[in-house]
């Protein structure tokens, strides 16, 4: 069936390194993808967003690259803190969210 | 903006009893209001969508008559958890969006039922 899955389950990086969270995804027709960030016991938080027809995206410390000829979605968080250790998702817009599994990262001090 | 709160954050009731769970956009109105399940280190499942006035439209194999779900305004919507079990124990979170745009997550409400 469609869905959108991660990589990687976890993923540790060095505080101060950049940190590159991955996604594919398997429906072509979706236009519209997101990246959230849960810490634990908390609902996800909106981190950056972007439409099908661009493939970068930038933010602060964050930019989501996509490929749609892979179908492959992408998060790079630039210098990574210790803040940034959580869950991240990424999600397909399809008239309704469609979350991968989710990769944990952990950035060690 | 784009703040929605759950409330209760946290809530612990015994098995048979119904717990009711709030969500409120609170500085937006929200057009579509969506109520996801989560368990422990899995990603979230989405249960019903629900449109302000209209009957929630629940995702396959979730229970209409056990989650309740009541969208009465747009900057509301309700589920309740009727005669719940243990087996219902989970991290509820509800999320909120406004025409098109982006979904925005709630806080969550951990439920435990004994």
């Amino acid at each position: 069936g469609e869905s959108v899955g991660l990589h990687l389950p976890t993923l540790s990086v060095q505080e101060g390194d950049n940190s590159i969270i991955n996604c594919a995804y398997s429906n072509s027709a979706s236009d519209y993808f997101i990246w959230y960030k849960q810490e634990s016991g908390k609902g996800p938080q909106f981190i950056i967003d972007i439409r099908s027809n661009m493939d970068k995206r930038q933010g602060q410390r964050v930019t989501v690259l996509l490929n749609k000829t892979v179908k492959h979605l992408s998060l790079q968080i630039a210098a990574t803190q210790p803040g940034d250790s959580a869950v991240y998702f990424c999600a397909e817009d399809r008239n309704q969210f469609y979350f991968g599994t989710g990769t944990s990262l952990t950035v060690i001090p | 903006g784009a703040v929605v709160s759950q409330h209760p954050s946290r809530v612990i009731c015994k098995s048979g009893t119904s717990v009711k769970i709030e969500c409120r956009s609170l500085d937006f109105q929200a057009t579509t209001m969506f109520w996801y399940r989560q368990f422990p280190k899995q990603s979230l499942m989405l249960m019903a969508t629900s449109n302000e006035g209209s009957k929630a439209t629940y995702e396959q194999g979730v229970e209409k008559d056990k989650f309740l779900i009541n969208h009465a305004s747009l900057t509301l919507s309700t589920l309740t958890v009727t005669s719940a079990h243990p087996e219902d124990s989970s991290f509820y979170i509800c999320s909120a969006m406004r025409q098109r745009e982006t979904q925005y997550f709630g806080p969550g409400t951990r439920l435990l039922v004994l």
